[in-house]
């Protein structure tokens, strides 16, 4: 059964920090792994999806990595701003299910 | 904006009601999900439908009754619930294809209490 641990579960930083989100997975086993972006109540937002044989994907201030046979994912976030703030979920994905982390809760400071 | 919505957005019930929960995705998609999402617990999967069959129940009890009636619609049917079944409920959808760049879009969800 698929484990995964997402490391810090909370972090605070101020605005304009560099930041990195850390996932890890025990079984390397799968399709692709997607990162999220959950607000408050909300519903979650898809940032980013990784293929299996990626390495990594860009999207304007965020850089996901991918090592698969070690079970390591990280979300780079460039430059934070206060809109940033909100919680991050990482979910391999094996056939038709995604496995989620507990996420790593993201308070950027003015 | 989301393509997938979620009705209710907020419900309370007693353990003795029944009410459905719906979900309604405009993208195209074949495959839909059910998940639930507890405080202080990560986000697991209950059900998932391609092309509106079952192929996915995650050891959810029978007082959860999923129903897909359609690719563009799925209903979380509840009854005699517990005070722990309160939680959001987050419906997703796919293309559904085998490999791996499918992507998984999700609604707005569901908060649900239950008294």
């Amino acid at each position: 059964k698929q484990e995964v641990t997402q490391i810090p579960a909370a972090l605070s930083v101020p605005e304009g920090e560099n930041l990195v989100l850390n996932c890890s997975f025990t079984d390397s086993a799968i399709y692709n792994l997607q990162w999220f972006r959950q607000d408050p109540g909300k519903g979650l937002t898809s940032l980013l999806l990784i293929q299996s044989s990626q390495r990594e994907q860009t999207s304007g201030r965020l850089n996901a990595s991918l090592d698969k046979s070690s079970g390591r994912s990280t979300l780079y976030i460039a430059a934070s701003q206060p809109g940033d703030s909100a919680t991050y979920l990482c979910a391999p994905r094996a056939g038709n299910m995604l496995t989620f982390g507990g996420g790593t809760r993201l308070m950027v400071k003015p | 904006e989301t393509g997938v919505t979620q009705t209710p957005r907020h419900l309370v019930m007693g353990m003795t009601n029944k009410k459905s929960l719906k979900c309604e995705q405009h993208l195209g998609h074949n495959a839909m999900y059910w998940y639930k999402q507890s405080a202080k617990k990560p986000l697991e999967l209950m059900f998932v439908y391609n092309f509106k069959e079952q192929t996915e129940n995650n050891s959810v009890p029978s007082r959860f009754s999923p129903e897909c009636p359609n690719s563009s619609h799925l209903f979380l049917h509840l009854h005699t619930l517990q005070p722990e079944d309160s939680a959001l409920y987050l419906c997703a959808s796919s293309q559904g294809v085998a490999g791996n760049t499918d992507t998984q879009y999700f609604g707005p969800g569901t908060r649900l209490t239950v008294l």
